[in-house]
């Protein structure tokens, strides 16, 4: 089955400074989305994006965030100044449409630490 | 308010027991219903969905839910637990009226005795 990828699989960084988080979506898709969470907590919506624009964000993608599909085939998330509350696994998804009941392909995440 | 709940954030079974979990949602639109599975350093797998039709859904690795309407209820079940079973499983609701997002519940971690 074809996969998302995400790296790297682990960041560790200090707080206020930038990450990119990048992730492969599967080749076919077009909808894209990024999902957090922290540990012990619900995974929580970021963001949904389709045809080179956000479709949706929640309340927690924040001016801090930002979210781009730099070529073809990546899908990045941006957090300019990173808190200490930022840390959680993040996940990237794609689905090929974006039918309610269609699902969702999901990355492996990538484990973010701030310090 | 929409949201998803899953009753017991560990359950325990033994090898071969029958697993249930938990999984109710409150809406007053029709949902399409999701449990995925997340192993360990793994991302998050499709088991099975429900969208329309038979209430009854089969999924993968002998899992299968069924829609209540009566209950707003989803639970997860397999007859026989095996030790691969082990890992984390979350339930997810998308409405018609928002499809851009899945909610998720808090997630359910099952721990297979052998």
């Amino acid at each position: 089955e074809p996969e998302v990828t995400q790296t790297p699989s682990h960041q560790v960084t200090q707080m206020g400074q930038e990450v990119i988080l990048r992730c492969v979506p599967i080749s076919n898709h077009l909808y894209f989305y990024w999902y957090r969470q922290i540990l012990g907590q619900k995974v929580e919506f970021l963001v949904s994006f389709y045809n080179n624009e956000i479709s949706e964000k929640s309340e927690i993608f924040d001016d801090q965030f930002s979210v781009e599909r730099p070529d073809g085939s990546n899908f990045t998330l941006k957090i300019r100044s990173t808190k200490l509350e930022d840390s959680a696994m993040y996940f990237c998804a794609s689905s090929e449409a974006g039918a309610p009941n269609e699902k969702l392909f999901f990355g492996s995440g990538t484990q973010l630490s701030v310090l | 308010a929409q949201s998803v709940t899953q009753l017991g954030s560990h359950v325990s079974v033994s090898e071969g027991a029958l697993v249930l979990l938990r999984c109710n949602y409150s809406s007053s639109v029709p949902p399409y219903l999701f449990w995925y599975v997340q192993y360990p350093n793994q991302g998050l797998q499709l088991l099975l969905k429900y969208t329309t039709g038979a209430t009854l859904v089969k999924g993968i690795n002998g899992f299968e839910a069924e829609f209540k309407k009566s209950e707003t209820s989803f639970h997860l079940t397999k007859p026989s637990a095996h030790m691969s079973d082990a890992a984390e499983y979350f339930c997810a609701v998308r409405w018609g009226n928002n499809f851009n997002k899945f909610y998720f519940g808090s997630g359910t971690k099952l721990n297979v005795k052998p």
